[in-house]
């Protein structure tokens, strides 16, 4: 599972509340994804990290920030959470097998409800 | 415009016959890779298969291969002798851009597939 771990697993929180998600990796790679799925958009990306303190915006980004202070941990924050961010939550590492770079591994999913 | 469109919202299959999940893709880059991945009911995402922009050969991981027709822009997943695990949500998915680029994922909605015993 490439070590990934993301928490928590399952939260509800209220309508206006900050919420971090957190995704944690062992394994040093540089790349690593947070991507939202919601019924009928299959998944789209949030942010994106390419080192420590190097993010970038995803496809839809709109009411998120990241951070990444160490290479192991990448942090979603819903800075004022809306009901509309409610929704199952991915992150993926780049890993390279071999020679080729590939999204092989996305953790287990956290699966936020705001209320 | 789409960039990833599966046409299939949901299959049926009986065990053991060859099943192939359609994906049309969208791009004007002339390197972008190319993904599948299976979601089981228990909501992990697994990755299946990789097909690189300028691989010449179609890619294949054991029961599954990617029929690649890059004239046509199709990347078809083909899973060989179903088997009732096979059920699950399948998702396309396209990197834009170089291999070694940070570029993340844009997913296709989707195709239910439900092997029947």
């Amino acid at each position: 599972d490439a070590g990934i771990t993301q928490s928590p697993r399952h939260k509800v929180t209220e309508t206006g509340t900050p919420v971090t998600l957190r995704c944690h990796q062992t394994e040093n790679h540089r790349y690593m994804y947070w991507y939202r799925q919601d019924p009928g958009h299959g998944l789209r990306l949030i942010h994106y990290s390419y080192g420590v303190k190097d993010t970038d915006k995803g496809e839809v980004s709109d009411g998120y920030s990241v951070s990444r202070s160490k290479t192991e941990d990448f942090l979603l924050t819903l800075e004022s959470a809306t009901s509309s961010q409610t929704s199952v939550y991915f992150c993926a590492i780049r890993i390279r097998q071999g020679a080729r770079n590939t999204e092989a591994f996305f953790g287990q999913g956290t699966r936020l409800t705001v209320v | 415009a789409q960039k990833i469109t599966q046409t299939q919202p949901g299959m049926f299959v009986q065990e053991k016959e060859a099943v192939t999940l359609d994906c049309t893709y969208d791009t004007s880059d002339q390197s972008y890779g190319l993904f599948w991945y299976k979601q089981p009911s228990s909501g992990e995402m697994i990755f299946l298969i990789y097909q690189g922009s300028y691989d010449e050969q179609n890619a294949t991981e054991g029961r599954y291969s990617l029929n690649f027709q890059k004239a046509r822009k199709s990347a078809n997943l083909v899973i060989s002798a179903s088997q009732l695990g096979d059920s699950a949500m399948y998702f396309c998915a396209m990197r834009e851009g170089q291999e070694g680029g940070a570029d993340g994922l844009t997913f296709g909605k989707g195709t239910h597939l439900i092997i029947q015993p």
